[in-house]
Formats: C-alpha cells, structure tokens, sequence
C-alpha cells in the first residue's frame, strides 16, 4: 500500500519568510495530492492539492509542486504571517473515484512575529 | 449549514467500557470516513462508507466498529475499549466525484 513520509516534523520561521514542507510517495499509481491544514482544537481543512498531470499549482502565497519521477511533492508558502501557524498534513491517494487518502504525520509550522 | 457534527468533545473511559462516537454531516455528501489521529503518526482511516449502505475498513479497524445509520449519521463503536485507543477523532465527509474531505471539530478519548 501507499506510504507517505513528510519532514521535516517541525519549522519555525520568521514572519515574511518563506517555508517548504516535503513529502514522499511510495505507490507510482497515486495521483492526487492534498495539503491539509490543522489549527488548533479544529479538524484539518483542504488548503491546495495538485493532480499528476499538473507539476505546479498556485494560490495567492501556497504553492505546490509535483515530481512524479522522484515520487515527491512539496507546499511552498512564502511572505508568512502569524496566522500560517498549525500542522500541514499532505496525503497522497490514487484517484479511482473514491479516495482513500494516506497522510503524512503532519509539520507544526510556527510563524513568529 | 453546520458542516460536520461530532458528539461527544471529550470523553474518558475506564479499559472495557464501550461507547459509541456520533458524526453527522448536512452537507447531502455520499461518502464518510472515521479517522484516528496520534502524535507524529498523522491520522490514519479506521472505516469509511463510500455510499449509504456500505462501509469497509480502512487501514487501522481492530477494535471498532461502525454503522451508516442513513446518508447523514455515521457512528464509530468501541465494544471494549483499550488504552491504545486513546486518541483524537476525526469524521469526515465527501462529495461523490469531488476529492475535497471536510472534517469535524474532532472527538478526544481517553481510555484509563
């Protein structure tokens, strides 16, 4: 089955800097790729994803790239603020209609002012 | 629309005790998932119903249980619960065709 391994487990950056999670797939089948966004006391919430056929997706400062050849994706958020604070989550699933999405274990990312 | 519901918040149990977790969702979606999230393991699916009427196991099932009591309400039970399960959680629900998952606020269980 489908293994993903995300690092690095914690990031702490100042505000306006940039931040890069990465995750590894293991099934060359997957072909979606989901971020995950958890904020304190709350359940984890869709912030970008990227299918295969995409290798890069953008939305305001969140990026996601995608290298199929080396199994790995990333989330790029740059000018970060306070309120990027949580636990990313990215996952991986083979997109047959139904998903059954495997995640990462999760990066705290902590923005300081 | 109240998104996904879960009751309880909290609950403590003693090893043995069984409990049933409620999730509804008002959202008319096909598909729900029961998750378990621990420190540095990320969450992890127990069961999932594909559609009213079905559900399978996921990739963590021992010990539990579940039931798809009609397209919103999905319920998770321990029979006997054991302290490896204590843990955070987290319903979930999907639109048929649509990969996006909405979960819940999240259940956190405590078994003594």
């Amino acid at each position: 089955g489908e293994n993903v391994e995300q690092h690095p487990s914690t990031l702490s950056v100042q505000e306006g800097d940039s931040a890069v999670i990465k995750c590894t797939y293991s099934d060359s089948a997957s072909n979606y790729f989901p971020w995950y966004k958890q904020e304190l006391g709350k359940g984890p919430q869709l912030i970008i994803d990227i299918r295969s056929n995409v290798g890069e997706k953008k939305d305001q400062r969140i990026a996601v790239t995608l290298n199929k050849t080396a199994k790995h994706f990333s989330l790029h958020i740059t000018e970060t603020q306070p309120e990027d604070s949580a636990v990313y989550f990215c996952a991986a699933t083979e997109n047959t209609g139904f998903q059954k999405l495997v995640f990462g274990t999760g990066t705290r990312l902590l923005v300081s002012p | 629309n109240a998104g996904v519901t879960q009751t309880p918040k909290f609950q403590v149990l003693k090893t043995g005790q069984s409990m049933t977790l409620q999730c509804a969702q008002d959202m008319n979606h096909n598909s729900m998932y029961w998750y378990r999230q621990d420190p540095g393991m990320g969450l992890r699916l127990i069961y999932y119903s594909a559609s009213e009427g079905t559900t399978d196991k996921g990739e963590v099932p021992n010990g539990y249980n579940v039931s798809r009591l009609n397209k919103r309400e999905f319920s998770l039970r321990l029979e006997s619960a054991a302290p490896s399960q204590t843990s955070v959680y987290f319903c979930a629900s999907s639109k048929a065709g649509v990969n996006e998952q909405f979960f819940g606020p999240g259940t956190r269980l405590t078994v003594l």
